[in-house]
């Protein structure tokens, strides 16, 4: 596709309850982030991908968070034991380090809403 | 503490003003600076980058300034249009990582 494309792009859940959120990056973009953004806040980073692998994962808040991107292209974060607080909207980027250095591609996000 | 602050309260112009949004840091020393404009509901879309060695970086109606001195950056827009009301994020990025640090951004209404 053209952009960064993003599913659901709304989620309900129960607290306790296991989450997962997908994220398809612009075909050839190696790069590939995920930010969790709050009402009233920028985006948080999360983690960063570079090919298949977590170059960063720093941002995860707790083990609760996992992402994979097993081929290098399309990506999953995963919550498990879901928390009223982890409700945000959780948004996925991509980018092609060259010329535009860090220009990153953001997706419309998924809405977490944890009940 | 590390920060990156943005004006919270909203910015409220007149149609053919000039908007300036500020962005401020301490403790980063970020190699590139950058612009992003955020619709609601929708995600950021990338509007300019300045590295740190260019004090100024213009595209259309749309200027930046970049003091490393100051820990600073302006974002100017011109000619405002009530199609530029929208959030604006500054993100910073360090020179060994191209992770972006997120401002919480500053609202801009433009009245036609």
């Amino acid at each position: 596709g053209a952009g960064v494309s993003q599913t659901p792009s709304n989620k309900v859940t129960e607290k306790g309850k296991y989450v997962e959120l997908r994220c398809d990056p612009i075909s050839g973009h190696t790069a590939l982030y995920w930010y969790r953004q709050s009402l009233g806040q920028g985006p948080e980073f999360l983690i960063y991908f570079q090919g298949t692998g977590a170059a960063d994962d720093s941002g995860l808040p707790n083990d609760r968070f996992f992402a994979v991107r097993p081929e290098g292209s399309v990506s999953t974060l995963k919550i498990q034991r879901t928390e009223r607080g982890d409700s945000a909207v959780y948004l996925c980027a991509s980018s092609s380090p060259g010329e535009n250095t860090g220009e990153l591609f953001f997706g419309e996000g998924s809405r977490l809403t944890v009940l | 503490s590390q920060k990156i602050e943005q004006n919270s309260e909203a910015l409220n112009i007149q149609e053919g003003k000039t908007a300036t949004l500020t962005c401020n840091y301490t403790n980063y020393s970020p190699a590139y600076l950058q612009w992003y404009r955020q619709d609601p509901g929708r995600g950021p879309v990338f509007l300019l980058l300045i590295r740190e060695n260019e004090k100024e970086k213009r595209k259309e109606r749309l200027k930046v300034t970049f003091d490393t001195t100051l820990k600073q950056s302006l974002f100017h827009i011109t000619a405002s249009q009530p199609a530029d009301s929208a959030t604006y994020l500054c993100a910073l990025e360090m020179d060994s990582s191209y992770k972006l640090i997120f401002g919480s951004g500053t609202r801009l209404l433009v009245r036609p």
